[in-house]
């Protein structure tokens, strides 16, 4: 699996998008995009998927860039129940192998009021 | 509502006695797995099940056996406790491809003294 840079913490005020970068820059051309959240003490929550082009689900939009060497995750609107920690993870959706996902440092994002 | 479900939720252990964390999902997934998750450090994966009748070890399995009898439930036993595997222990599942992310349930957190 690719490796994934983030910023270690990123602050948002409520009610405000909420925009988490993550740089991927060694990814291979059958490798997805996936990022998840951590909210305090909670297990990890899928938020969103992509390969090539951006993506929008209900919780979140998906940009990835046309090199595809780095990606966003929009949270549109955040609200403080959105403070978390955000992992980017590069892989190839499992077949054959562990599964293993491999959960980074990741960027806590605090909404604040 | 559909998810994994993980029992109990909190757990003490005396060193040396034996558990069995329990694991139930209802969607239907072949493939479920165990992590632990120390304190400031990410998810490490226990043991794997790609199917009913099938595991295989994970980077971190000594201590922990694990049985799939069924597709709906993944139990992890503890079979000597240890202050070292005082933890959370998260149990998840996703489709055999896993496009669509795993699917975590809410941990167990098990103190052993």
């Amino acid at each position: 699996d690719a490796k994934t840079t983030q910023p270690p913490s990123m602050d948002c005020a409520e009610g405000r998008a909420a925009n988490l970068p993550c740089n991927h820059s060694t990814i291979s051309g059958n490798e997805y995009v996936y990022w998840y959240r951590q909210i305090h003490s909670q297990g990890p929550q899928y938020i969103i998927h992509g390969l090539k082009n951006n993506e929008t689900n209900e919780m979140a939009s998906l940009i990835i860039t046309e090199d595809r060497k780095s990606s966003t995750l929009i949270l549109p609107h955040a609200t403080l129940r959105d403070t978390a920690v955000y992992y980017c993870i590069v892989r190839v959706p499992r077949s054959g192998n562990t599964g293993k996902l491999i959960f980074g440092q990741g960027t806590t994002l605090q909404v604040k009021p | 509502n559909a998810g994994v479900t993980q029992t109990p939720k909190f757990q003490v252990l005396k060193t040396g006695q034996s558990m069995t964390l329990q694991c139930a999902q209802d969607m239907n997934h072949e493939y479920m797995s165990w992590y632990r998750q120390d304190p400031g450090m990410g998810l490490r994966l226990i043991h794997y099940s790609v199917g009913a009748g099938i595991t295989d070890q994970g980077e971190v399995p000594n201590g922990y056996n694990v049985s799939r009898s069924t597709t709906e439930d993944f139990p992890l036993r503890l079979l000597s406790a240890a202050p070292s595997q005082t933890s959370v222990y998260f149990c998840a599942s996703s489709t055999t491809d896993s496009l669509y992310g795993y699917t975590f349930g809410s941990g167990t957190r098990l103190t052993v003294v």
